[in-house]
């Protein structure tokens, strides 16, 4: 069946610091792909999403690419910032089905 | 505009006692959507609707779990004889339908079972 695994948290940054969270998936068909965040306190939210292979999303200086060559669809932002300290999760949903597969989830701390 | 609200927003439920939480989508959402979350993980499917049509409940754990949405709006998980590995936190999305939608998050009912 379909999955997704993305990285073990936590992990700790500094302000400034490259973020990369890492994000394969097992999928029949052509997954659309998600990113969704949870701030402390709050529900989860979209970050980004991509639908189709190479289409890369983006949002609030995040990043990340659909890459069906290597099942891949890695978070990444060049400069984090203490504000976005959150859970991230990645999650994919099938063509013209309903079911959404989520990771366990990345908690991303950032120190000032 | 207001968002996906649930109630309660926390439930302490002896075993074997039933429980019924609430989903409020948002006004006009076609798609509504159950998940349950365990401690440390990430969201597991329960079940989805379209309007008032349950189009897939493949994620229920077991036949002691109901979702209806009767008038295609407000939604209601049912649990009955509820089980210590029942607790979570339950979360309602809607969305406004259509491949690739993106889904809006309620804040979640975290029930325990005792």
């Amino acid at each position: 069946g379909n999955s997704v695994t993305q990285m073990e948290g936590p992990v700790t940054l500094s302000e400034e610091a490259f973020l990369t969270i890492n994000c394969t998936y097992t999928a029949t068909g052509y997954p659309s792909l998600f990113w969704y965040v949870q701030y402390p306190g709050e529900g989860l939210q979209l970050l980004l999403k991509a639908t189709k292979a190479d289409d890369k999303g983006s949002n609030k200086g995040f990043e990340a690419t659909y890459r069906k060559e290597t099942t891949s669809f890695h978070l990444e932002k060049g400069s984090v910032q203490v504000s976005d300290s959150a859970v991230y999760f990645c999650a994919l949903s099938d063509t013209g089905g309903f079911k959404t597969i989520f990771g366990a989830g990345t908690r991303l701390f950032v120190k000032a | 505009g207001a968002g996906v609200s649930q109630s309660p927003r926390y439930k302490v439920a002896k075993r074997g006692q039933d429980v019924a939480l609430r989903c409020d989508p948002i006004s006009g959402h076609v798609s509504l959507f159950w998940y349950q979350q365990a401690l440390g993980q990430g969201p597991e499917f329960l079940t989805y609707f379209q309007n008032e049509a349950q189009l897939d409940k493949s994620g229920l754990p077991s036949d002691r779990f109901f979702a209806e949405r009767p008038e295609g709006s407000v939604s209601t998980l049912k649990i009955q004889r509820t089980q210590q590995e029942d607790s979570a936190v339950y979360l309602c999305a809607s969305g406004r339908g259509g491949d690739s939608e993106t889904q809006y998050f309620g804040p979640g009912t975290r029930l325990l079972v005792l």
